[in-house]
């Protein structure tokens, strides 16, 4: 079946412009995660969802990022006014439930200039 | 929170070689994973491995959850395996999985 799948793969940005990112889960995986891989903190946790509640948002690195979940599927993470910072790959995954097996997405290049 | 230390960070070998990779975990677990990050930056599962030993092919990895360990075993390695291991572990909290800093296995033909 059908994986993880991600959109946009790369996304450049201007210091300052909002960004939305779009993670797919696997049908049917109830838990849906992002982290963001960077070459200076390697790979972190951002956000945790069950359903299109999001009981652990405790990664999220400041109030400028934000995500929502839909329907029980797609998920949106939107950083406003972006800064260099931010620069970075986010990565999805999805699991049947929590602490079940995960599976990832390819992942969003964010560049910001 | 759970912390991940892998060893060696990086590992080189020539092909047709085995290896042994080694992940320390500091608290209980109810989810560890090992995954290898190919040179596209595609994390690809390997093994979902709480406790206990599966083989894969060429593969196989144990982990002792009282001793807090995991070991990914390859054998016969090709340059395929090229790229990044990684063992994130997760503990009671809402099973996000925690990242160690990997190892870069470079395989030679």
């Amino acid at each position: 079946g059908a994986g993880v799948s991600q959109s946009p793969s790369n996304k450049v940005t201007e210091k300052g412009k909002d960004v939305e990112l779009r993670c797919d889960p696997i049908s049917g995986h109830t838990a849906l995660y992002w982290y963001r891989q960077s070459l200076g903190q390697g790979l972190e946790f951002l956000i945790y969802f069950q359903g299109n509640s999001a009981p652990d948002k405790s990664g999220l690195p400041s109030d400028r990022f934000s995500a929502e979940r839909t329907g029980g599927s797609v998920s949106t993470l939107t950083i406003q006014r972006t800064q260099q910072e931010d620069s970075a790959v986010y990565l999805c995954a999805s699991s049947l439930q929590f602490a079940a097996e995960q599976f990832f997405g390819p992942g969003t290049r964010l560049t910001v200039l | 929170g759970i912390q991940v230390e892998q060893s060696p960070p990086d590992l080189i070998l020539q092909e047709g070689a085995n290896s042994t990779l080694r992940c320390n975990f500091s608290d209980s677990v109810n989810n560890l994973q090992w995954f290898h990050q190919n040179p596209w930056g595609q994390l690809i599962n390997l093994f979902y491995i709480p406790s206990g030993t599966k083989q894969n092919g060429r593969l196989s990895a144990t982990t002792v959850a009282t001793e807090r360990y995991s070991l990914l075993y390859i054998s016969s390695s090709q340059t395929t395996d090229s790229g990044v291991y990684f063992c994130p572990a997760g503990g009671t909290s809402y099973g996000k999985l925690t990242f160690g800093q990997g190892t870069i296995l470079t395989v030679h033909p």
